[in-house]
């Protein structure tokens, strides 16, 4: 089955800095990357996805890259700020079928 | 339009116990999902419902678990007997027909085995 790794595990950075999460996948047939947000005690929120025939998407401060020769994926917040401050989680999901595989998190931490 | 919602938000049971989880999915999402995080792990798949069938129940970890979905509305997820490695939070997440739909999480249910 699809296994998904992400690192870092934990990321401080000061406001305003950009941060970066990485994640890779191991099924070559995952063609959809959704990143979700968890605030502390609330739901997992989607802030982005990238499907496979696309290299780069962006909405704002938030951006997400995909290399599938590599099977790696990844999540650019740029100008963080302290509302960043949350669990982000990456995922994958096979072509075909619904069950999303996700990632351990990454705990990330703004400093005003 | 309301959102995923999940009952109870919290439940404290003791080990043995049966407990029964509730999930509304948002009006109209076909496809219903229920995942688990437990202790700081990744979010894992449990089963996936389309309208009131089972459409992949590779997830779910023994038979003390049962879900149901009678009619293709609400699900619900039953743990019985409880056991302490049971404990985590229980997510449902929901989303529409179609190719690459993407899937609305609930609140998600904090259950706590004594």
């Amino acid at each position: 089955g699809e296994n998904v790794e992400q690192h870092p595990s934990t990321l401080s950075v000061q406001e305003g800095d950009s941060a970066v999460i990485k994640c890779t996948y191991s099924d070559s047939a995952s063609n959809y990357f959704p990143w979700y947000k968890q605030e502390l005690g609330k739901r997992p929120q989607l802030i982005i996805d990238i499907r496979s025939n696309v290299g780069e998407k962006k909405d704002q401060r938030i951006a997400v890259t995909l290399n599938k020769t590599a099977k790696h994926f990844s999540l650019h917040i740029t100008e963080t700020q302290p509302e960043d401050s949350a669990v982000y989680f990456c995922a994958a999901r096979r072509g075909g079928y619904q069950k999303v595989t996700f990632g351990t998190g990454t705990k990330l931490q703004v400093i005003p | 339009e309301a959102g995923v919602t999940q009952f109870p938000s919290h439940s404290v049971i003791e080990k043995g116990q049966t407990v029964t989880l509730r999930c509304d999915p948002i009006s109209g999402h076909d496809n219903l999902y229920w995942y688990r995080r437990v202790m700081g792990k990744e979010i894992k798949f449990l089963l996936h419902f389309v309208k009131e069938s089972k459409q992949d129940e590779s997830g779910m970890p023994n038979n003390r678990f049962l879900a149901e979905r009678t009619g293709g509305t609400y699900s619900t997820l039953k743990v019985q007997p409880a056991e302490l490695e049971d404990s985590g939070v229980y997510f449902c997440a929901s989303s529409q027909s179609g190719g690459n739909q993407p899937q609305h999480f609930g609140d998600g249910t904090r259950l706590s085995i004594l």
